[in-house]
């Protein structure tokens, strides 16, 4: 299975502040189709899974333009341009090249 | 707008069996590749089952850690996706969703415990 290492585990933040979020695989996630199915999500608590980011550093469907992201082939970024309350919760990578795994999380809280 | 809602879920004992089920509305769910993803107590994520569309076969994939007790299945006509778990063990405790694609809309999640 491809594991996906997440770093750090916990990130302190101050509103406004900009910070960034690593992700890297065991393996290349760059798929024979030419896509790198790799994908951002936040989980606010009490809440699903919401996706932020799809194939790297496309932005979904009402996400904020202070979310991006970046990388290719096994290490990936995610950055916040200006930490809102709202961001606070869990972000998880996934991988979906060689059937889904997740990363392990990083909790981002406020400083 | 898109929905998806788990139900289904409870408390079983080991060994026993539990049928999910996830309702869809506001797309069209024939097209869809489905999923159901759990998120252990620990609160991590694991994928569990995909089944493609009509178009694909249905074909099915599973994860390993439930690779002969867990069977997923669709219906089209009633834009339901099921999932059927048996011989649950006590490792399947997890908050269950349903998503649809790459995860791009997931349901609120349903409950399972599996304790005696």
């Amino acid at each position: 299975d491809v594991v996906l290492t997440q770093t750090p585990s916990i990130l302190s933040a101050t509103i406004g502040q900009s910070v960034s979020i690593s992700c890297r695989s065991s393996q290349s996630l760059l798929d024979s189709d030419g896509n790198t199915y790799l994908y951002w999500f936040l989980q606010r608590p009490g809440q699903s899974p919401q996706r932020l980011i799809y194939l790297v550093s496309n932005l979904g469907s009402g996400v904020p333009n202070r979310f991006s992201g970046s990388g290719s082939g096994t290490d990936f970024t995610l950055k916040i341009s200006g930490v809102e309350a709202e961001d606070l919760g869990v972000y998880y990578c996934m991988q979906a090249t060689h059937a889904w795994t997740f990363g392990g999380g990083t909790k981002l809280e406020l400083k | 707008e898109v929905q998806l809602v788990e139900t289904g879920g409870g408390l079983v004992q080991p060994g026993k069996s539990l049928k999910l089920t996830c309702a869809t509305s506001g797309f069209t769910f024939s097209n869809a590749w489905m999923h159901w993803v759990r998120q252990s107590p620990e609160k991590q994520l694991e994928w569990v089952a995909q089944i493609k569309a009509k178009s694909n076969n249905y074909a099915t994939y599973y994860a390993e850690s439930v690779k002969g007790r867990f069977t997923i299945s669709r219906d089209d006509s009633k834009s339901s996706v099921y999932l059927q778990m048996n011989s649950l063990k006590e490792e399947d405790t997890a908050i269950y969703y349903c998503t649809r694609y790459y995860g791009d809309y997931w349901g609120q999640g349903v409950m399972v415990t599996v304790s005696s």
